[in-house]
């Protein structure tokens, strides 16, 4: 199946610790992009790397730190998490220039911190 | 602030009805603007896209219609049917580069 998967899809872990999130695309897309969405399910972009280089850094604590080995995969490494880090995490991926310039996201994983 | 403004934040129509979404932006450098469709636990989905260039465009029983000079556009739904029960998230981008998002409408179709 094309898509964009990204694991776990629930997290459920204590104050303090430092968890990853992965996201893997097989879609040939160079554009690889982190969303939180909120409780009130408002999208706010995080990060978005075109072939393994960050060109969207947003306001996020630097708890957050993204890593992308390569253009079909992008991580998401969060230390020392606090309790309003529980969201649902997006990855999605696009194509860059493309005539439909649409996203394509994954599942969500949701964060809960405790 | 928020670059798109999306309203109602919430909708309910009865099935068969139509149901209209609204948005309007300031930034007259976008060129591209989605819906996106999300149901719960799951990612939201490109649902149908206009340009700048066209003032409405038709996917079945999904229209946009886009108002360039008023800077608005809005999506409707015809005959609305239980299973379009979702979030609606408007979006406009300049290019493809990123993603502004507007804070989503959440529909009921009620039978």
């Amino acid at each position: 199946d094309t898509a964009v998967s990204q694991t776990p899809k629930y997290l459920v872990t204590q104050m303090g610790n430092d968890k990853s999130i992965k996201c893997e695309q097989n879609l040939g897309h160079d554009t690889m992009y982190w969303y939180k969405q909120d409780s009130k399910k408002f999208l706010k972009i995080m990060f978005s790397y075109n072939n393994k280089e960050l060109i969207i850094n947003e306001t996020v604590p630097n708890r957050f730190s993204p890593k992308s080995p390569d253009k079909a995969h992008l991580n998401l490494h969060i230390n020392s998490l606090e309790l309003g880090d529980s969201a649902v995490y997006f990855c999605a991926s696009s194509l860059i220039p493309d005539t439909n310039y649409g996203y394509t996201f994954g599942s969500g994983t949701r964060l809960t911190v405790v | 602030q928020q670059q798109v403004k999306q309203s109602p934040q919430s909708l309910i129509v009865q099935k068969g009805g139509i149901s209209i979404i609204n948005c309007a932006y300031e930034n007259t450098a976008f060129d591209y603007f989605p819906w996106y469709q999300q149901f719960p636990g799951k990612g939201p989905a490109l649902l149908i896209a206009i340009r700048p260039d066209v003032s409405e465009k038709k996917e079945g029983r999904f229209t946009i219609s886009f108002n360039k000079s008023a800077k608005q556009f809005s999506l409707h739904i015809m005959d609305s049917q239980p299973g379009d029960s979702a979030t609606y998230f408007c979006a406009a981008s300049i290019s493809g580069n990123q993603f502004y998002f507007g804070t989503g409408t959440s529909l009921t179709v009620i039978p």
